[in-house]
């Protein structure tokens, strides 16, 4: 899998988007781009991915640069539910696939 | 509620004893996923089963550790003569084959071990 580098922090006021980067500048053509969140105490949740196209969900919005070479998972309005460390990786899709995590970012929402 | 389910959430031993923990997964699943999650580290992966064939392992995964998936269902970890290094926290995640352009997976809540 394809290494990426996160911002070990960030703050985000409430209400605001938080906007979460990630650089993969090693990422093949066939690697997909994920999303997860870890809140303090549960298991890792899965937020979103995508292979090219930018991607929006209930949850988040993924842009992936045109090159690939990294993303921004956005959340629109952050709340103070959102404060959990979150996760990118790139690999593969379907078949079997293990989870190879970083350190990922630490988002605070502040009130 | 229909996600994965582990048991115990919370298990403090002493050095030397032996622990188990149990892992429900998506009833529909039939992949299964052991990582283990030290403090301020992301997890990381030990073992996976598809059905009940263990068909990789980490090199994470030392000889006191077993794991088992006897039914195809639910899965143990037993960790034999634990050792403090073996206090992290064991998530347990699930996915199902048929999903063939998306693997993700659906972790439960861990079990939290401590060694004393």
């Amino acid at each position: 899998d394809a290494k990426t580098t996160q911002p070990p922090s960030m703050d985000c006021a409430e209400g605001r988007a938080a906007n979460l980067p990630c650089n993969h500048s090693t990422i093949s053509g066939n690697e997909y781009v994920y999303w997860y969140r870890q809140i303090h105490s549960q298991g890792p949740q899965y937020i979103i991915h995508g292979l090219k196209n930018n991607e929006t969900n209930e949850m988040a919005s993924l842009i992936i640069t045109e090159d690939r070479k990294s993303s921004t998972l956005i959340l629109p309005h952050a709340t103070l539910r959102d404060t959990a460390v979150y996760y990118c990786i790139v690999r593969d899709s379907g078949g079997y696939q293990k989870v190879t995590f970083g350190t990922g970012t630490k988002l605070q929402v502040i009130p | 509620d229909t996600g994965v389910s582990q048991d115990p959430r919370h298990k403090i031993t002493k050095r030397g004893q032996n622990v188990t923990f149990r892992c429900d997964p998506i009833s529909e699943h039939n992949r299964l996923y052991w990582y283990r999650q030290t403090l301020g580290q992301g997890p990381e992966f030990l073992t996976y089963f598809q059905n009940e064939a263990q068909l990789e392992k980490s090199r994470l995964l030392s000889d006191r550790f077993s794991a088992e998936r006897p039914k195809g269902s639910f899965s143990t970890l037993e960790i034999q003569r634990t050792e403090q290094g073996d206090s992290a926290m064991y998530l347990c995640a699930s996915s199902s084959s048929k999903d063939r352009d998306h693997n993700e997976q659906f972790f439960g809540p861990g079990t939290r071990l401590t060694v004393l």
